[in-house]
């Protein structure tokens, strides 16, 4: 069975200063990996996606992710935090079929950023 | 843009009363699930729906749960007698036509059982 994990629960950067958040998975087979991001009060917004193809992948706000197959990670990036950057962030693997896409969620990283 | 709208936001309801929480998705969408997220875990899938029949259910998704597209336009997630351990929150999304689409997620339904 697929698992997702995300090693840090908490993670408080400065604004301005780059940020990692880091994801795990385990699937037997190639991936279908996600990012989402959660503010309060509302439903998770997709970030980003790996399909297949170029390993590293840009998303909405500026944020990026290098899917590494050897690491079985799937890092999301951003060069440089902003406020509005401050949620919790959800990343997931997915299994395909023909009849949908069952997401397995980690446990999510919470973003503070201090001024 | 279009998003997935779900009612109530808020559900408190007694130990074994039956509860149904109900989700537009996004209307041109072919796919449609409901999660769950019991508060301080993860985001756990319970139920795909393709095609007007369950494609795919986790262990949570037992004869308690049912779900339903009543009229083409709303999905509804049926809890037939809730326990206390069914609190939690309650995404339901949808995606478009393919299965790889995005999915889309709904705010969430906080259901409190007491």
């Amino acid at each position: 069975a697929q698992s997702v994990t995300q090693p840090d629960i908490h993670i408080t950067v400065s604004e301005g200063a780059s940020l990692e958040l880091r994801c795990n998975y385990s699937y037997g087979a190639t991936p279908y990996l996600f990012w989402y991001v959660q503010s309060p009060g509302q439903g998770l917004q997709l970030l980003l996606k790996y399909f297949s193809g170029d390993t590293l992948v840009q998303g909405i706000k500026g944020f990026e992710a290098e899917f590494k197959r050897s690491q079985s990670s799937f890092n999301l990036r951003k060069p440089s935090v902003h406020w509005s950057d401050a949620a919790e962030y959800f990343c997931a693997v997915g299994t395909t079929n023909n009849a949908g896409n069952m997401l397995t969620f980690g446990g999510g990283t919470r973003l503070m950023v201090k001024p | 843009e279009p998003e997935v709208t779900q009612t109530p936001s808020h559900q408190v309801t007694q130990m074994g009363q039956e509860v149904i929480l109900r989700c537009v998705p996004i209307s041109n969408h072919l796919y449609f699930y409901w999660y769950r997220q019991i508060l301080g875990q993860k985001v756990e899938f319970l139920v795909s729906f393709y095609n007007n029949e369950i494609s795919e259910k986790s262990e949570i998704f037992d004869d308690q749960f049912s779900v339903e597209r009543p009229d083409g336009s709303n999905f509804t997630l049926k809890i037939r007698s809730t326990k206390l351990e069914d609190s939690a929150m309650y995404f339901c999304a949808s995606s478009g036509m393919s299965s790889l689409s995005e999915q889309y997620f709904g705010p969430g339904t906080r259901l409190t059982v007491t």
